[in-house]
């Protein structure tokens, strides 16, 4: 069965350091990966979201950053975190293709920039 | 600019009743909706797809109707019980890239 692993769970950032999250993806080839955000009270937001190897695609301009070095595994970077990114992160994937679109998540993980 | 919208006002409802939740969609032809459940602090769960081609789906307690004229989609839950109580999201499927609407809080009383 596939499952989806996101870690760290939570976090707290100072306002400048850097961030890196990571999504791996296990019993699924070819996956599309996605990065969503949800601020406090706020809905779901596309971050990024990846086709393939070294394919990310970004739906909101802003100082993160996401990679995808091998075919399972995600990352969403950041080299100086703000206050507005704190937020509950998600790392979903969905089938190739696309065919149904159906999004399993991550547990998420939690970032709190002081 | 292509928009998914839900209520974004909690709905309260008495525990046995019929919770009915709406999303409508503008500048939009998806070929699917879907339906999650997100509890605080966790990631959405899948819950129900429909086709455009269909009007309704059901599973268990679940109903969606799909209604490509109105470009609108309500999700019911029959009986509910305050389990069921979460934030309940939809987002187009198929060929789009899947953007949530902001979803509904719903609040089942015992």
């Amino acid at each position: 069965s596939q499952t989806i692993h996101q870690w760290p769970a939570t976090l707290v950032q100072p306002v400048g350091s850097p961030l890196s999250l990571e999504c791996t993806v296990e019993g699924t080839s070819n996956p599309n990966l996605y990065w969503y955000r949800q601020a406090a009270g706020r809905g779901l937001q596309l971050l990024f979201y990846s086709v393939g190897i070294g394919q990310i695609s970004s739906e909101v301009p802003q100082n993160l950053s996401a990679s995808r070095p091998q075919d399972r595994q995600f990352i969403l970077s950041s080299k100086k975190l703000l206050l507005s990114d704190s937020g509950f992160y998600l790392c979903a994937w969905s089938g190739e293709g696309g065919v149904t679109g159906e999004l399993f998540f991550g547990e998420g993980s939690r970032l709190t920039v002081l | 600019s292509q928009k998914i919208e839900q209520n974004s006002e909690a709905l309260n409802i008495q525990e046995g009743k019929t919770a009915t939740l709406t999303c409508n969609y503008t500048n939009y032809s998806p070929a699917y909706l879907q339906w999650y459940r997100q509890d605080p602090g966790r990631g959405p769960v899948f819950l129900l797809l429909i086709r455009e081609n269909e009007k309704e789906k059901r599973k268990e307690r679940l109903k969606v109707t799909f209604d490509t004229t109105l470009k609108q989609s309500l999700f019911h839950i029959t009986a509910s019980q305050p389990a069921d109580s979460a934030t309940y999201l939809c987002a187009p499927g198929g060929s789009y890239i899947p953007t949530f609407g902001r979803g509904t809080s719903l609040i089942v009383h015992p």
